[in-house]
């Protein structure tokens, strides 16, 4: 079946990078994604991975996927106070190629 | 990137009322858009895909009845909630799936909180 896993909660001091973890089990996923929450509002796209390849990075953003152990993670640097929201991972697959199967969300908290 | 609208952002209602919350693609044409719940400090749940001009396709455990979703253009669905009662409160979120130029992507509005009281 569709299962995508996140932890809950994460703590970072202003400055340090983040890095949130999400794991999945449909080995057929065709994109993964990272979207970003604020509080009250809808989801943001941050950035996405095609499943054939192992990393991308844009800007602050840095995705790497560990196809073998289907494994996400997303590294924030130098994270900033802006960055407090929640953070799903997410993915399609080629068997729901339009359905989008979200992760619980990673709560970022920047600490000073 | 594309925008999607969520009319109202936020409604009270009184339990038994209806209420019809609408989802708009502003700059471009979206066949199909996803309607999602989303539970406090929970994941979204998909709960219908509104494909333009046909019946939507419900997700198990939601009631088609309940929710009813009509996407009557290329930029507008709208779900309606019949019959509200508190369980019904939640945070709607609707997304628009864009095919311009290729891509295959969703635009997710910003939704919409709706209060049963």
């Amino acid at each position: 079946g569709e299962d995508v896993e996140q932890s809950l909660f994460l703590s970072v001091r202003e400055g340090d990078s983040s890095v949130i973890n999400c794991t999945y089990t449909d080995s057929s996923s065709t994109y993964l994604y990272w979207y970003k929450q604020e509080p009250g509002a809808g989801l943001q796209l941050l950035t996405y991975i095609f499943s054939n390849m192992d990393m991308k990075q844009d800007q602050r953003l840095t995705v790497l996927l560990n196809k073998k152990d289907k494994h996400l993670s997303l590294r924030i640097a130098d994270t900033q106070t802006g960055d407090s929201a929640i953070y799903f991972c997410a993915e399609t697959t080629y068997s729901s190629a339009s359905k989008i199967i979200f992760g619980s969300g990673t709560r970022l908290s920047i600490r000073p | 990137g594309a925008v999607v609208s969520q009319h109202p952002s936020r409604v009270i209602c009184k339990s038994g009322t209806s209420v019809k919350i609408e989802c708009r693609s502003l700059d471009f044409q979206a066949t199909t858009m996803f309607w999602y719940r989303q539970f406090p400090k929970k994941s979204l749940m998909l709960m219908a895909t509104s494909n333009e001009g046909s019946k939507a396709t419900y997700e198990q455990g939601v009631e088609k009845d309940k929710f009813l979703i009509n996407h009557a253009s290329l930029t507008l669905s709208t779900l309606t909630v019949t019959s509200a009662h508190p369980e019904d409160s939640s945070f709607y979120i609707c997304s628009a799936r864009s095919i311009a130029g290729g891509r295959n992507e969703q635009f997710f509005g910003p939704g919409t909180r709706l209060t049963v009281l």
